[in-house]
């Protein structure tokens, strides 16, 4: 079963706009991460936040992290065609190792 | 650095036939995942191997098994096909000691088509 719910499903922007997607998860975490997908490839692992972290950062990337709310949010600054892919986040299922759960996912489409 | 290699990239099965599918991880990771993607289900875990020994596994029949080799290397093997085994099987590998603290590197996968 999904433990990541997120939400848009969808969404199309413009080259230069910022995209938001949210991240929605049922249990308690040890981390949670995001990851990208371009159609037809493997998935490529862009940021973890740490259930201590409220927010963290990597380059036009901002992830915030609200446990109380079991939320996250992924924020792509000036966003690139080069950007459209599927965007995923994924939780640790209570510690286990190398098992991660994912969300359905949010599929980014940047107009040029 | 090579990456995650998986081998078929493609694979056209019948029903009730058995496939075996390839994952190498990146050099020095111990830890291999296996994972189903589809349409309706999205990505479900199948299960983990470490240093020969799978350590987590995922709801799927029996059907679906694997195993890890000394060099770390893994393959999945699916017998008794049925159309909805039809799936991009992706194969993740890490260094397995740090738990979820480390990021997994995801192969391109195998497209798994069942006729």
């Amino acid at each position: 079963s999904q433990q990541g719910e997120e939400d848009p499903q969808a969404l199309s922007i413009q080259e230069g706009e910022n995209a938001t997607m949210n991240c929605s998860y049922k249990t308690s975490i040890n981390n949670l991460q995001w990851y990208r997908q371009n159609s037809g490839r493997g998935l490529v692992h862009l940021i973890l936040i740490r259930s201590n972290e409220r927010e963290k950062h990597s380059g036009r990337l901002r992830v915030t992290l609200d446990t109380s709310k079991k939320s996250s949010s992924l924020l792509i600054t000036a966003s690139r065609a080069a950007d459209t892919a599927s965007y995923f986040c994924a939780t640790d299922a209570s510690g286990n190792t190398g098992k991660l759960i994912f969300g359905q996912g949010t599929t980014l489409q940047v107009k040029p | 650095k090579a990456g995650v290699t998986q081998t078929p990239r493609y694979l056209i099965k019948t029903r009730g036939q058995q496939v075996t599918l390839s994952c190498s991880p990146i050099s020095g990771h111990r830890s291999v995942s296996w994972y189903q993607q589809t349409p309706g289900q999205g990505l479900q875990f199948l299960f983990e191997y470490f240093s020969e020994t799978q350590r987590n596994k995922g709801n799927f029949p029996g059907r679906f098994s694997g195993r890890q080799f000394s060099n770390s290397r893994s393959e999945m093997n699916v017998s008794t096909l049925e159309l909805g085994d039809s799936a991009l099987y992706l194969c993740a590998s890490s260094w397995g000691d740090r738990g979820l603290w480390e990021p997994q590197h995801f192969g391109d996968g195998t497209r798994l088509s069942i006729l």
